[in-house]
């Protein structure tokens, strides 16, 4: 079973409205922190938020925030006021602490297009 | 300035050809890792390190070789290269915790003909 979803392949949106990229979870470890990663086409990839599972509040990082509903299992990564710069994929990825070797897994992604 | 460099960033072989593609971390990092990158399956992890001579398999460590004789450095080798290890690889590293932020190197294009 995939352990992370992220069931929109490509989105658009346009210049300065938010947009939600989706990411839903499974797993059984308690504790667990979730990540979100953006891939411009560069290709580098670049941290952007992070979530535990014990967090009482949402993660934001600037223009980014994270909507963490434990109970459904996800973690989606809301981007206020679009940039065209912001036009990438975005990985979603989760680590478990209960884990052999505590690995990153990720999700297929997101391409976001952002339009002028 | 604190990064992970990766060499080559580019690379076109042939099939059976052995090759190696360096990592190194200026971080002082226990952890470090190699990932692959295919279109839809996003990233997945071949071999991580948890500290010097201590390695283990990810989720597709088939073909795969890794070393980890020093901190710093963590080279994949990829002793009979095949067309199906065509794909974008990825150098990590990280300090210890679940919870520590991963900082990627800059990605190696792999090309086996």
């Amino acid at each position: 079973a995939q352990k992370i979803t992220q069931t929109q392949p490509g989105m658009f949106v346009q210049e300065k409205e938010a947009v939600t990229l989706d990411c839903t979870y499974d797993t059984s470890d308690p504790s667990y922190g979730l990540f979100w990663y953006k891939q411009p086409s560069s290709g580098e990839m670049i941290f952007l938020i992070y979530q535990g599972s014990y967090d009482q509040q949402n993660a934001t990082e600037g223009r980014y925030s994270l909507n963490f509903q434990k109970a459904r299992k996800s973690a989606n990564l809301v981007i206020s006021a679009s940039q065209l710069g912001d036009s990438a994929m975005y990985f979603c990825a989760m680590r478990e602490t209960g884990n052999a070797g505590n690995m990153l897994t990720f999700g297929g992604g997101t391409r976001l297009m952002v339009k002028p | 300035e604190a990064q992970v460099t990766q060499n080559p960033r580019y690379l076109i072989t042939v099939t059976g050809k052995k090759l190696t593609v360096t990592c190194s971390q200026n971080m002082n990092h226990e952890y470090m890792s190699w990932y692959r990158q295919d279109p839809g399956l996003g990233l997945r992890q071949i071999y991580y390190s948890m500290n010097v001579e201590v390695t283990d398999k990810g989720d597709v460590p088939e073909g795969y070789k890794v070393s980890r004789k020093e901190k710093r450095n963590f080279p994949l080798i990829l002793e009979s290269p095949s067309p199906n290890q065509t794909s974008l690889y990825f150098c990590a590293s990280r300090e210890m915790g679940p919870y520590n932020e991963q900082f990627f190197g800059p990605g190696t294009r792999l090309t086996v003909l």
